[in-house]
């Protein structure tokens, strides 16, 4: 079946322009993840999203991030007033629900976010 | 604090070799789970094998094996007869039973050459 699907796959976009990056999870799965990969680092946790419950927004870097998750579905990341340290990878990853070894997270394969 | 330690930056191999990642971790939970994800060029994050914390057969998924000491709270990724399509770079990954939140080591980058 279809995996995470991402867009843009790249974006390239002037400092101080907002930005939204699109995330369609695997059909099914209820758990949605947001990451940031900055340049050969690792991952770093964004947000956390399961079914109805209320987001687990403790890894936003600043109020300039937000996402939302809409009809349990597609989450859209937003970035406001985009600074050059914004620039990064950002992943999206789902699995069925809770961390299990059979629920693993499947990632999309990413956006990658240049601020000039 | 939970905590993954990939201690190798960089390493690279011969193809057809065996080359071994180290990845520590420390916790003070009992059941867990460990995973090695491989990120090749491409960007996509690919999960490369898992281990349930309260089993303690290696996981094994054809050329990759794990070699998990849950008491020295260590889970290493053995590849065997490396080929150049393993080139990427390996996330070593920890999640507490029954939590969402993901703990990810700074990736080793592999490189196989010819």
């Amino acid at each position: 079946g279809a995996g995470v699907s991402q867009s843009p796959s790249n974006k390239v976009t002037e400092k101080g322009k907002d930005v939204e990056l699109r995330c369609d999870p695997i059909s099914g799965h209820t758990a949605l993840y947001w990451y940031r990969q900055s340049l050969g680092q690792g991952l770093e946790f964004l947000i956390y999203f399961q079914g109805n419950s209320a987001p687990d927004k403790s890894g936003l870097p600043s109020d300039r991030f937000s996402a939302e998750r809409t009809g349990g579905s597609v989450s859209t990341l937003t970035i406001q007033r985009t600074q050059q340290e914004d620039s990064a990878v950002y992943l999206c990853a789902s699995s069925l629900g809770t961390a299990r070894a059979d629920q693993p997270q499947h990632f999309g394969d990413g956006t990658r976010l240049s601020i000039l | 604090a939970q905590t993954v330690t990939q201690s190798q930056p960089e390493m690279s191999v011969q193809e057809a070799e065996t080359v071994t990642l180290s990845c520590t971790y420390d916790t003070s939970e009992n059941n867990y789970y460990l995973f090695w994800y491989k990120q090749p060029p491409s960007r996509q994050m690919i999960l490369v094998i898992r281990q349930e914390a309260y089993k303690q057969q290696n996981a094994t998924e054809n050329r990759f094996s794990v070699n998990f000491q849950k008491a020295a709270k260590s889970f290493s990724l053995k590849i065997s007869d490396s080929q150049l399509g393993d080139t990427a770079m390996y996330f070593c990954a920890f999640t507490p039973s029954g939590t969402y939140k993901y703990i990810f080591g700074t990736g080793t980058r592999l490189k196989v050459l010819a």
